[in-house]
């Protein structure tokens, strides 16, 4: 079965600044995808961004972006520039590629807080 | 997201009362998802459905039931709360696509007292 393991629960970066939240998974697939959330205080679920493993070339959002490491099964999403509104739990979720209605594996999760 | 809505959003109930969640889409999406959230925990998967009347367990699914008579709902009852379910409860939807994301809805609270 395949895990996702989000190893600091808590995190803090200053405004302005550049922090990367650590995301390690095990699978035995070679073909799946690659998910960041974020969870502000108003619970709500928004996609961050994400990454298909067949592609080497990293995925990048605006100021948010990964380093994504098949061979070592590591996914960290970097936040540049950080802002206030930042501030939110951030979860990581594996899918597998096989079938259409794949089920999303979630990690514990990063609360991350931005000071100004 | 306005396509799919969760219902109550808030909710204390006694245990072993009879409970159930509403998850109800506008988007005709094939699969549905309920998931419930613990600190340390992230979000573990109850139970999902792939089709009206096809539903499946998840890693979380004993004292959980859940209904999919129409496309656009998807119902969880606790049979008999406990103190354990509380929880937040999330509903996603997904078009069944390939890497497209999932839509989740507000989130109920639940509290068993």
């Amino acid at each position: 079965a395949q895990t996702v393991t989000q190893s600091q629960p808590e995190m803090s970066v200053q405004e302005a600044e550049t922090v990367t939240l650590s995301c390690t998974y095990d699978t035995s697939e070679s073909d799946y995808y690659l998910f960041w959330y974020k969870q502000p205080p108003s619970r709500q679920m928004i996609l961050v961004i994400r990454q298909e493993a067949y592609k080497q070339q990293n995925a990048t959002e605006n100021r948010f972006s990964v380093n994504f490491q098949k061979a070592a099964k590591s996914f960290s999403l970097k936040i540049s520039d950080s802002q206030l509104g930042d501030a939110a739990m951030y979860f990581c979720a594996y899918r597998s590629a096989k079938g259409q209605g794949g089920k999303l594996i979630f990690g514990q999760g990063t609360e991350l807080s931005v000071k100004p | 997201d306005a396509g799919i809505t969760q219902s109550p959003r808030h909710k204390v109930t006694e245990t072993g009362t009879p409970v159930t969640l509403r998850c109800h889409q506008t988007e005709n999406h094939r699969y549905m998802y309920w998931y419930r959230q613990d600190p340390g925990h992230g979000l573990r998967l109850i139970h999902y459905s792939y089709g009206v009347k096809d539903t499946d367990k998840g890693e979380v699914s004993d004292g959980y039931s859940v209904s999919r008579s129409k496309t656009e709902d998807f119902l969880l009852t606790l049979e008999s709360a406990t103190s354990s379910q509380t929880s937040v409860y999330f509903c996603a939807i997904h078009q069944g696509l390939t890497n497209y994301g999932y839509t989740f809805g507000s989130g109920t609270r639940l509290t068993v007292v």
